[in-house]
């Protein structure tokens, strides 16, 4: 059983770029959800996606968007970044039914 | 909306004692599930412990228990026998019933464990 994976694991980026992050679900899982971990804080909820629709988001713009692919693998795209984007994206993949999530290591993006 | 504050921002513990680290949390749902997650330097978040909040009876992962209070919704985690390894930022979330697996968390609590 592979655990979630994400990927890069940093990267730097100045303000107004596009960014896209990447996360592999733990197999046999059809739902993963987005988090963003500002420094000091608990992760916030960005949305979640279950068989390639999202179907709840939190109180972020429509900058923040994302997909979800048949193999359950999933991105995060950000545009016109800005230096509060700065913060940890952690990726946690679930299966229908359970309310256990499983976390990845997160990706650290930093606005510059 | 619900919150969930855990009021503690940090804390220590000498080794191989018992610690409790706090959280309360705000909600007018009936159905409910907390979680206590431990994030270490690694980033990523483990689940330690979690709550229905239809069970009366407090959670219990062998050196980890919980004190669920529903009407004062009061949500701590003991640990006993505390380990270097228990080290680490530990959270508190919220999670409605219901398909939305929407977790809500606290600011977190430092737990230093001291040799």
């Amino acid at each position: 059983e592979t655990g979630v994976t994400q990927s890069p694991t940093h990267l730097i980026k100045t303000r107004g770029q596009q960014v896209t992050l990447r996360c592999s679900s733990q197999s046999g899982h059809n739902t993963v959800s987005w988090y963003q971990q500002a420094l000091g804080q608990g992760p916030q909820f960005i949305f979640q996606y279950y068989r390639e629709e999202e179907n709840g988001r939190g109180n972020f713009p429509p900058r923040f968007s994302g997909l979800q692919f048949p193999n359950y693998s999933s991105e995060l795209n950000v545009n016109a970044l800005e230096l509060d984007d700065s913060a940890l994206y952690l990726c946690a993949s679930s299966q229908s039914g359970s309310e256990k999530l499983f976390f990845g290591s997160g990706t650290q993006l930093s606005v510059l | 909306a619900q919150t969930v504050t855990q009021s503690q921002p940090e804390m220590s513990v000498q080794e191989a004692e018992t610690v409790t680290l706090s959280c309360t949390y705000d909600t007018s749902e009936s159905d409910y599930y907390l979680f206590w997650y431990k994030q270490p330097p690694s980033r990523q978040m483990i689940l330690v412990i979690r709550q229905e909040a239809y069970k009366q009876q407090n959670a219990t992962e062998n050196r980890f228990s919980v004190n669920f209070q529903k009407a004062a919704k009061s949500f701590s985690l003991k640990i006993s026998d505390s380990q270097l390894g228990d080290a680490a930022m530990y959270f508190c979330a919220y999670r409605s019933g219901g398909s939305n697996y929407k977790l809500t968390f606290g600011k977190g609590t430092l737990l230093t464990v001291n040799p």
